[in-house]
């Protein structure tokens, strides 16, 4: 039962523009939100984060957008530079513990 | 500061055997969590150990079972391996009451 869904496998921006990647999530007590990254042969780092009480958090070139209600979140990445390739997965925490249930990943490739 | 390191970086086990990973946690860490990662999934959450006992489990097999060392350094066993048991061992480690968690490179086993 896959609980944090990630429905872009890949997804290929020019570098300068905007790249969105979104998170849809089922269940409702998940109360915090994270985005990791992960370059191949590494383990994935933090990226930002967002609480369930807030609807938007900004980290730089990074923001991370959450609807509720639509049980959604994205990532947007503006402008994005061709270091930002890697695997993006989303995680969501149930209570805070870091007990992460994490998406499949969206692959993003930024072209020069 | 040295980060969340795991040992090995690759492991090679035949099906039925027995194997430990290890995983030592980043400076002022106190509690450990082990995910899998199947190729092309995100990790799985597998346990958790804080103050050396498992704290949460995630839907995982009696096979898997893990300890934590006073030094809070972990180590995660499997029992009787089968093929699926393939995938990248993901160790994860974060403060007590901190809100996201720092990985390792991760082991990479195979099991044939």
């Amino acid at each position: 039962d896959q609980q944090v869904k990630q429905n872009s496998p890949s997804l290929s921006v020019q570098e300068g523009r905007i790249s969105i990647l979104n998170c849809d999530y089922t269940n409702s007590m998940f109360d915090y939100f994270l985005w990791y990254k992960k370059y191949p042969a590494e383990g994935p780092t933090f990226l930002i984060s967002i609480s369930s009480i807030k609807d938007k958090n900004e980290d730089g070139r990074f923001t991370v957008f959450l609807n509720k209600s639509a049980k959604h979140l994205s990532l947007h990445i503006v402008p994005s530079q061709p270091g930002d390739s890697a695997v993006y997965f989303c995680a969501a925490d149930p209570n805070t513990g870091n007990q992460f249930y994490f998406g499949t990943g969206t692959s993003l490739t930024v072209i020069p | 500061d040295a980060g969340v390191t795991q040992s090995p970086t690759h492991l090679i086990k035949t099906r039925g055997q027995q194997v430990t990973l290890r995983c030592s946690p980043k400076s002022g860490h106190d509690t450990v969590s082990w995910y899998q990662q199947a190729l092309g999934q995100g990790p799985q959450f597998i346990f958790q150990y804080y103050e050396e006992e498992e704290r949460q489990r995630g839907n995982f097999p009696d096979r898997f079972s893990g300890h934590q060392f006073p030094n809070y350094s972990s180590e995660l066993n499997v029992n009787a391996l089968l093929l699926g048991d393939s995938a990248l061992y993901l160790c994860a480690s974060s403060p007590s009451g901190g809100l996201r968690s720092f990985f390792g490179q991760g082991t990479r086993l195979t099991v044939v």
